[in-house]
């Protein structure tokens, strides 16, 4: 059964730091992993998504990572912002022709000025 | 990415009553899946709606609790049976395998977030 974490459960840090948010899956058969973003009493909204076949992804100032044999992804977030405090869902979908997506329980982020 | 919509956004209801929360997408797309959000909780997924069939739900969800309907490709329908305070959690649309951009991304509504009393 494919378990999803995420660590740190919360992360408060000051303005300008770089941080990385990581997470961890039990089953490396996965089809790709989908980090998202969502804000507080919101929907999810879509940062990154990683094939199976692929390293990494980039979007402006963040860079998600995939290493499928150790079951492992990383968020960068470079020069954070206190528009980026929010909680930071990673999920995982299965291969095998399923759609569902298996998620982690997120980081909750506080960026203060 | 894809437009969805949620209605209704939020609502408080009573014991053993009903709410149907609907779901509208901007374009046809190939798979709708509806999840639930319990308090301080993450995601976990109800179910596939299925265009035309029935959906195909997840263990610990059934059709009597939680009827789905889906009658075209940007359209569905989740109903909350009879309702208890357990069920007070933020139900999202979710859809993926759009005709034109990203077929692989998963994205979701706003949201609508049920208070049983």
């Amino acid at each position: 059964k494919q378990e999803v974490t995420q660590i740190p459960a919360a992360l408060s840090v000051p303005e300008g730091e770089n941080l990385v948010l990581n997470c961890s899956f039990t089953d490396s058969a996965i089809y790709n992993l989908q980090w998202f973003r969502q804000d507080p009493g919101k929907g999810l909204t879509s940062l990154l998504l990683i094939q199976s076949s692929q390293r990494e992804q980039t979007s402006g100032r963040l860079n998600a990572s995939l290493d499928k044999s150790s079951g492992r992804s990383t968020l960068y977030i470079a020069a954070s912002q206190p528009g980026d405090s929010a909680t930071y869902l990673c999920a995982v979908r299965l291969s095998g022709g399923y759609n569902k997506l298996i998620f982690g329980a997120g980081t909750r982020l506080a960026v203060h000025p | 990415s894809a437009v969805i919509s949620q209605k209704p956004s939020r609502d408080i209801c009573q014991r053993g009553t009903s709410l149907t929360i609907q779901c509208q997408v901007d374009s046809q797309v190939t798979m709708m899946f509806w999840y639930r959000q319990q308090p301080g909780q993450s995601l976990t997924l109800i179910a596939t709606a299925n265009q035309g069939s029935e959906a195909t739900y997840e263990s610990g969800f059934v059709i009597d609790k939680f009827p789905i309907s889906r009658p075209n490709l940007t359209f569905s329908t989740l109903t909350v049976s009879n309702m208890s305070p357990e069920d007070s959690s933020i139900y999202l649309c979710s859809v993926a395998g759009r005709t034109s951009g990203r077929s692989d991304t998963q994205y979701f509504g706003p949201g609508t977030r049920l208070t049983v009393l």
